[in-house]
Protein backbone atom coordinates (compact mmCIF):
# COMPACT_ATOMS: atom_id res chain seq x y z
CA UNK A 1 0.00 0.00 0.00
CA UNK A 2 1.86 2.88 -1.06
CA UNK A 3 0.62 6.09 1.68
CA UNK A 4 2.68 8.40 -0.50
CA UNK A 5 2.59 8.42 -4.10
CA UNK A 6 4.17 10.96 -6.81
CA UNK A 7 2.20 10.05 -9.93
CA UNK A 8 5.06 11.90 -11.99
CA UNK A 9 8.53 10.16 -12.34
CA UNK A 10 9.95 13.07 -14.60
CA UNK A 11 9.13 16.62 -15.63
CA UNK A 12 10.83 18.57 -17.57
CA UNK A 13 10.90 22.93 -17.15
CA UNK A 14 12.61 25.39 -18.69
CA UNK A 15 15.24 27.55 -17.09
CA UNK A 16 13.53 30.62 -15.41
CA UNK A 17 9.56 28.83 -15.55
CA UNK A 18 7.79 27.72 -12.61
CA UNK A 19 8.58 23.93 -11.15
CA UNK A 20 5.48 22.03 -9.46
CA UNK A 21 6.33 19.09 -8.19
CA UNK A 22 3.30 17.06 -6.73
CA UNK A 23 2.28 14.55 -3.89
CA UNK A 24 -0.55 12.79 -2.76
CA UNK A 25 -0.75 10.67 0.07
CA UNK A 26 -3.57 8.80 1.61
CA UNK A 27 -3.07 8.56 5.79
CA UNK A 28 -4.97 11.17 7.47
CA UNK A 29 -2.47 10.91 10.68
CA UNK A 30 0.09 12.09 8.96
CA UNK A 31 1.09 15.54 10.64
CA UNK A 32 4.29 16.93 8.79
CA UNK A 33 5.65 16.69 5.17
CA UNK A 34 9.08 17.14 4.32
CA UNK A 35 10.80 17.56 0.40
CA UNK A 36 14.07 15.97 -0.45
CA UNK A 37 16.18 16.74 -2.98
CA UNK A 38 18.41 14.00 -4.49
CA UNK A 39 21.62 13.95 -6.51
CA UNK A 40 22.90 10.63 -8.46
CA UNK A 41 25.25 8.86 -6.00
CA UNK A 42 24.56 11.24 -3.03
CA UNK A 43 21.90 10.56 -0.30
CA UNK A 44 19.06 13.18 -0.25
CA UNK A 45 19.08 16.48 0.95
CA UNK A 46 16.40 18.11 3.18
CA UNK A 47 14.65 20.59 0.87
CA UNK A 48 11.93 22.35 2.65
CA UNK A 49 9.14 21.37 5.10
CA UNK A 50 5.28 22.01 6.48
CA UNK A 51 3.64 20.63 9.62
CA UNK A 52 -0.36 19.96 8.89
CA UNK A 53 -1.27 23.28 11.27
CA UNK A 54 0.31 25.16 8.04
CA UNK A 55 -1.16 25.66 4.33
CA UNK A 56 2.40 27.15 2.80
CA UNK A 57 5.94 27.20 3.77
CA UNK A 58 8.19 29.42 1.98
CA UNK A 59 11.98 29.64 1.45
CA UNK A 60 13.63 31.38 -1.15
CA UNK A 61 12.35 30.17 -4.36
CA UNK A 62 10.87 27.20 -3.15
CA UNK A 63 7.42 27.02 -1.65
CA UNK A 64 5.71 24.12 -0.21
CA UNK A 65 1.74 24.03 -0.25
CA UNK A 66 -0.87 21.44 1.71
CA UNK A 67 -3.78 20.65 1.36
CA UNK A 68 -4.90 18.85 3.69
CA UNK A 69 -8.80 18.24 2.43
CA UNK A 70 -7.70 16.80 -0.86
CA UNK A 71 -4.61 15.40 0.72
CA UNK A 72 -2.62 16.95 -1.48
CA UNK A 73 0.99 18.55 -1.53
CA UNK A 74 3.45 20.16 -3.90
CA UNK A 75 6.40 22.31 -4.29
CA UNK A 76 7.07 24.89 -6.18
CA UNK A 77 10.31 26.12 -7.49
CA UNK A 78 10.24 29.50 -9.06
CA UNK A 79 12.56 30.56 -10.99
CA UNK A 80 14.03 27.02 -11.90
CA UNK A 81 17.66 26.84 -12.54
CA UNK A 82 19.67 24.33 -14.50
CA UNK A 83 21.12 23.13 -10.92
CA UNK A 84 17.62 21.96 -9.73
CA UNK A 85 17.71 19.16 -11.92
CA UNK A 86 17.70 16.15 -9.31
CA UNK A 87 15.11 13.76 -8.54
CA UNK A 88 12.61 15.22 -5.78
CA UNK A 89 10.94 12.93 -3.14
CA UNK A 90 8.00 13.96 -0.49
CA UNK A 91 7.54 11.99 2.63
CA UNK A 92 4.74 12.69 5.48
CA UNK A 93 5.43 11.30 9.35
CA UNK A 94 2.97 10.55 11.56
CA UNK A 95 4.71 11.84 14.61
CA UNK A 96 3.64 8.70 16.83
CA UNK A 97 4.84 6.48 14.34
CA UNK A 98 8.35 8.36 14.10
CA UNK A 99 8.36 6.78 10.68
CA UNK A 100 9.20 8.91 7.13
CA UNK A 101 7.34 7.53 4.46
CA UNK A 102 8.63 8.70 1.08
CA UNK A 103 7.80 8.58 -2.28
CA UNK A 104 9.11 7.12 -5.20
CA UNK A 105 10.00 10.37 -6.48
CA UNK A 106 10.17 13.13 -9.17
CA UNK A 107 13.09 13.63 -11.67
CA UNK A 108 12.92 17.44 -12.51
CA UNK A 109 15.14 18.03 -15.45
CA UNK A 110 15.33 22.13 -16.28
CA UNK A 111 16.59 23.20 -19.42
CA UNK A 112 18.50 25.84 -19.72
CA UNK B 1 30.96 14.34 12.77
CA UNK B 2 29.85 17.28 10.56
CA UNK B 3 27.29 15.10 8.70
CA UNK B 4 26.31 11.43 8.06
CA UNK B 5 28.96 9.01 7.19
CA UNK B 6 28.75 5.59 5.52
CA UNK B 7 30.58 2.92 4.27
CA UNK B 8 31.45 1.48 2.37
CA UNK B 9 30.24 3.29 -0.45
CA UNK B 10 30.15 0.77 -2.77
CA UNK B 11 29.92 -2.81 -2.27
CA UNK B 12 29.97 -5.71 -4.39
CA UNK B 13 29.44 -9.02 -3.15
CA UNK B 14 28.70 -12.81 -4.01
CA UNK B 15 25.02 -13.84 -3.64
CA UNK B 16 25.08 -16.07 -0.11
CA UNK B 17 28.30 -14.04 1.37
CA UNK B 18 27.49 -11.81 4.55
CA UNK B 19 27.56 -7.82 4.46
CA UNK B 20 27.85 -5.57 6.84
CA UNK B 21 26.92 -1.80 6.56
CA UNK B 22 27.94 0.92 8.84
CA UNK B 23 26.60 4.48 9.75
CA UNK B 24 28.28 6.63 11.61
CA UNK B 25 25.70 9.46 12.36
CA UNK B 26 25.64 13.30 13.51
CA UNK B 27 26.75 13.32 17.13
CA UNK B 28 24.01 14.30 19.71
CA UNK B 29 21.90 12.91 17.50
CA UNK B 30 19.93 10.32 19.59
CA UNK B 31 17.30 8.89 16.45
CA UNK B 32 18.74 7.12 13.43
CA UNK B 33 17.20 5.58 10.52
CA UNK B 34 17.95 3.15 7.65
CA UNK B 35 16.42 2.85 4.61
CA UNK B 36 16.96 1.46 1.23
CA UNK B 37 16.11 2.44 -2.23
CA UNK B 38 16.11 -0.12 -4.60
CA UNK B 39 16.46 0.74 -8.70
CA UNK B 40 13.40 2.99 -9.55
CA UNK B 41 11.88 2.79 -6.52
CA UNK B 42 11.34 5.07 -3.37
CA UNK B 43 12.79 5.13 -0.26
CA UNK B 44 12.11 2.29 1.50
CA UNK B 45 12.19 2.37 5.61
CA UNK B 46 13.67 -0.77 7.20
CA UNK B 47 14.12 0.07 10.82
CA UNK B 48 14.13 2.77 13.48
CA UNK B 49 16.51 3.37 16.03
CA UNK B 50 15.75 5.67 19.09
CA UNK B 51 18.95 5.61 21.51
CA UNK B 52 20.52 1.80 21.32
CA UNK B 53 16.75 0.47 21.19
CA UNK B 54 14.92 -0.15 17.97
CA UNK B 55 11.56 0.57 18.90
CA UNK B 56 10.65 -0.16 14.92
CA UNK B 57 12.22 -2.85 12.58
CA UNK B 58 9.07 -3.44 10.40
CA UNK B 59 10.66 -2.71 7.30
CA UNK B 60 13.13 -5.33 7.32
CA UNK B 61 12.26 -7.92 4.44
CA UNK B 62 13.28 -10.90 6.22
CA UNK B 63 15.53 -12.30 9.24
CA UNK B 64 18.43 -11.81 7.04
CA UNK B 65 18.58 -8.18 7.80
CA UNK B 66 19.54 -7.39 11.39
CA UNK B 67 20.92 -4.14 12.82
CA UNK B 68 22.64 -2.60 16.19
CA UNK B 69 23.22 0.77 17.49
CA UNK B 70 25.99 1.31 19.79
CA UNK B 71 26.72 3.93 22.15
CA UNK B 72 24.39 6.35 20.80
CA UNK B 73 26.66 6.10 17.93
CA UNK B 74 27.55 3.92 15.08
CA UNK B 75 24.71 1.81 13.58
CA UNK B 76 25.86 -1.51 12.05
CA UNK B 77 23.23 -3.27 9.09
CA UNK B 78 23.92 -6.88 8.66
CA UNK B 79 22.98 -8.48 5.57
CA UNK B 80 23.32 -12.28 5.92
CA UNK B 81 23.33 -15.08 2.71
CA UNK B 82 22.61 -11.85 0.18
CA UNK B 83 20.40 -12.56 -2.49
CA UNK B 84 20.49 -10.39 -5.64
CA UNK B 85 17.00 -8.49 -4.85
CA UNK B 86 18.86 -7.30 -1.40
CA UNK B 87 21.23 -5.12 -4.38
CA UNK B 88 19.76 -1.16 -3.66
CA UNK B 89 21.63 1.39 -2.23
CA UNK B 90 20.83 1.50 1.59
CA UNK B 91 20.52 4.90 3.35
CA UNK B 92 21.17 6.17 6.85
CA UNK B 93 19.67 9.37 8.16
CA UNK B 94 19.72 11.29 11.64
CA UNK B 95 17.71 13.45 12.89
CA UNK B 96 18.34 16.01 15.88
CA UNK B 97 15.17 13.57 17.50
CA UNK B 98 12.57 11.93 16.45
CA UNK B 99 10.21 12.55 14.40
CA UNK B 100 8.74 16.40 12.72
CA UNK B 101 11.94 17.42 12.49
CA UNK B 102 14.32 17.04 9.25
CA UNK B 103 16.92 13.70 8.81
CA UNK B 104 20.24 14.17 7.56
CA UNK B 105 20.87 11.89 5.49
CA UNK B 106 24.70 9.83 4.50
CA UNK B 107 25.68 9.10 0.79
CA UNK B 108 24.15 5.68 0.85
CA UNK B 109 25.99 2.77 0.20
CA UNK B 110 25.24 0.98 -3.20
CA UNK B 111 25.05 -2.90 -2.66
CA UNK B 112 25.49 -5.18 -5.59
CA UNK B 113 24.84 -8.70 -5.09
CA UNK B 114 25.96 -10.74 -8.47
Amino acid sequence: DQQVKQNSPSLSVQEGRISILNCDYTNSMFDYFLWYKKYPAEGPTFLISISSIKDKNEDGRFTVFLNKSAKHLSLHIVPSQPGDSAVYFCAAIHSGTYKYIFGTGTRLKVLA
Amino acid sequence: GAGVSQSPSNKVTEKGKDVELRCDPISGHTALYWYRQRLGQGLEFLIYFQGNSAPDKSGLPSDRFSAERTGESVSTLTIQRTQQEDSAVYLCASPQWAANTEAFFGQGTRLTVV
